[in-house]
């Protein structure tokens, strides 16, 4: 069975950092790309960041150059470092993966990150 | 970069109804590249539609996907109760390599 399960979400006061995990089993992790993707409280959802199996990596422009995304496919984990936070990144960050870079075959349960003082 | 506009907002409808969800692209895309998503309350998004047509694992044949182009659509022959949810379209985009989702269409019980 694919399991996804995040951890590392939490209260963060605005300028800080977190960083997000993602634990995968029951598929080969290497071959897959991996991204994480966000909802805001009662919005829609929101692209965050990929990372290809070779490990290329993409983002948003809304988080670039703040978020980096990484993987340890000798672990089986997806990871998101997460800097400089705003008020405005206060959200559900989901885990997802897929055989293919088109879309998203699985997803985790989410880990909520809220970014206030 | 692509825009995904999905319409209606909101879709009312009793059980047994069609549901018919809209999503239009600012650009053309690749039917390959165009996926939906089912999210119900406090749940992740399932996937439920592929390459604009094409179920996936486990999706009951009453969900179906056409277009090309810049208009898709997902239908929903027959509404069940476990169907009210909702549904947002998403595209890949090679350039730049970004990923895209559409707004949302609520389907709730009329």
């Amino acid at each position: 069975e694919v399991q996804l399960v995040e951890s590392g979400g939490g209260l963060v006061q605005p300028g800080g950092s977190l960083r997000l995990s993602c634990a995968a089993s029951g598929f080969t992790f290497s071959d897959h790309y991996m991204d994480w993707v966000r909802q805001a409280p009662g919005k829609g959802l929101e692209w965050v960041s990929m990372v290809y199996s070779g490990g290329s990596t993409y983002y948003a422009d809304s988080v670039k150059g703040r978020f980096t995304i990484s993987r340890d496919n000798s672990k089986n984990t997806l990871y998101l470092e997460m800097n400089s936070l705003r008020a405005e990144d206060t959200a559900v960050y989901y885990c997802a993966g897929g055989v293919t870079r088109y879309y998203f075959d699985f997803w985790g349960q989410g880990t909520l990150v809220t970014v206030s003082s | 970069e692509i825009v995904l506009t999905q319409s209606p907002g909101t879709l009312s409808l009793s059980p047994g109804e069609r549901a018919t969800l809209s999503c239009r692209a600012s650009q053309s895309v690749s039917s390959s590249y165009l996926a939906w998503y089912q999210q119900k309350p406090g749940q992740a998004p399932r996937l439920l539609i592929y390459g604009a047509s094409s179920r996936a694992t486990g999706i009951p044949d009453r969900f179906s996907g056409s277009g090309s182009g810049t208009d898709f659509t997902l239908t929903i022959s027959r509404l069940e109760p476990e169907d009210f949810a909702v549904y947002y379209c998403q595209q890949y985009g090679s350039s730049p390599r970004v990923v895209t989702f559409g707004g949302g269409t609520k389907v709730d019980i009329k």
